[in-house]
C-alpha cells in the first residue's frame, strides 16, 4: 500500500510557466517531506525537504508548501525551463522509521 | 569523484540465473539502501544496512540476498532470476543511522533485463 499519494502522473507546461505537483498522506506521524529529482538514465537526487514546522520553503525556482491539517504538501516549480523536463518523487517518513515512503512520481515536460 | 557507485550499469542475462550487483560509497556514510524501480518508476525499497547490520527487509523474495562486507560496500546477489526482476536497482547512502531524515545519496542504477 502507498502511504504518499502523488499526482499528477505526468505533465507537461510551457517554458517559463509554473509546474505544480501535489502529494498526500494519512500518516500523522509522518514529520520529513522531501522532494527528489530524476533525469532520464541517472538515480534520484534530493531537491528541496521541508519539515512540519513551516508551511513554506523556497529554494530558488522551487518552493514546497505544506498544509499539516489537510496532510497534503506541494512542489511548484516557478519560470520552468527545458533544464528542469525530469521525474520529480515526493517522499516522507517518521523519524526512527529508517525509511523513505515514496510517491508514485510525476514526470514533468517542459516545452521550449 | 563518484559518491555511490555501482557495478554493473547494465545486466542482460537469461531466467533461472543467479548474478551479483555490487555497491560502494566513498562518503563514509553508515547506512546503505537498495531500491528496485520498475518500469513505472516508481521506487520501492528492498533492504537497509546501517554499519552492516540489516535494518529493513521490505517483504522481498528470499531469492534477493544482500550482503555487506563492510560499511562502504552493499552488494545484491539474485537467486533464480525471473521475468518480473527486470527494472532499475539503485543503491544509496545517508550519513547516520536516521537515514529516513537525511539525504539520501543514490548511485547511477544498475538496469537489469531479464529473457
Amino acid at each position: 500500500q502507498q502511504q504518499v499519494k502523488q499526482s499528477p502522473q505526468s505533465l507537461i507546461v510551457q517554458k517559463g510557466g509554473i509546474s505544480i505537483i501535489n502529494c498526500a498522506y494519512e500518516n500523522t506521524a509522518f514529520d520529513y517531506f522531501p522532494w527528489y529529482q530524476q533525469f532520464p538514465g541517472k538515480g534520484p537526487a534530493l531537491l528541496i525537504a521541508i519539515r512540519p514546522d513551516v508551511s513554506e520553503k523556497k529554494e530558488g525556482r522551487f518552493t514546497i508548501s505544506f498544509n499539516k491539517s489537510a496532510k497534503q504538501f506541494s512542489l511548484h516549480i516557478m519560470d520552468s525551463q527545458p533544464g528542469d523536463s525530469a521525474t520529480y518523487f515526493c517522499a516522507a517518513s517518521a523519524i526512527n522509521d529508517y525509511k523513505l515512503s515514496f510517491g508514485a512520481g510525476t514526470t514533468v515536460t517542459v516545452r521550449a | 569523484d563518484t559518491a555511490v557507485s555501482q557495478t554493473p550499469k547494465y545486466l542482460v542475462t537469461q531466467m533461472g540465473n543467479d548474478k551479483s550487483i555490487k555497491c560502494e560509497q566513498n562518503l563514509g556514510h553508515d547506512t546503505m539502501y537498495w531500491y528496485k524501480q520498475d518500469s513505472k518508476k516508481f521506487l520501492k525499497i528492498m533492504f537497509s544496512y546501517n554499519n552492516k547490520e540489516l535494518i529493513i527487509n521490505e517483504t522481498v523474495p528470499n531469492r534477493f540476498s544482500p550482503k555487506s562486507p563492510d560499511k562502504a560496500h552493499l552488494n545484491l546477489h539474485i537467486n533464480s532470476l525471473e521475468l518480473g526482476d527486470s527494472a532499475v536497482y539503485f543503491c544509496a547512502s545517508s550519513q547516520g543511522g536516521g537515514g529516513n531524515q537525511e539525504t539520501q545519496y543514490f548511485g547511477p542504477g544498475t538496469r537489469l533485463l531479464v529473457l
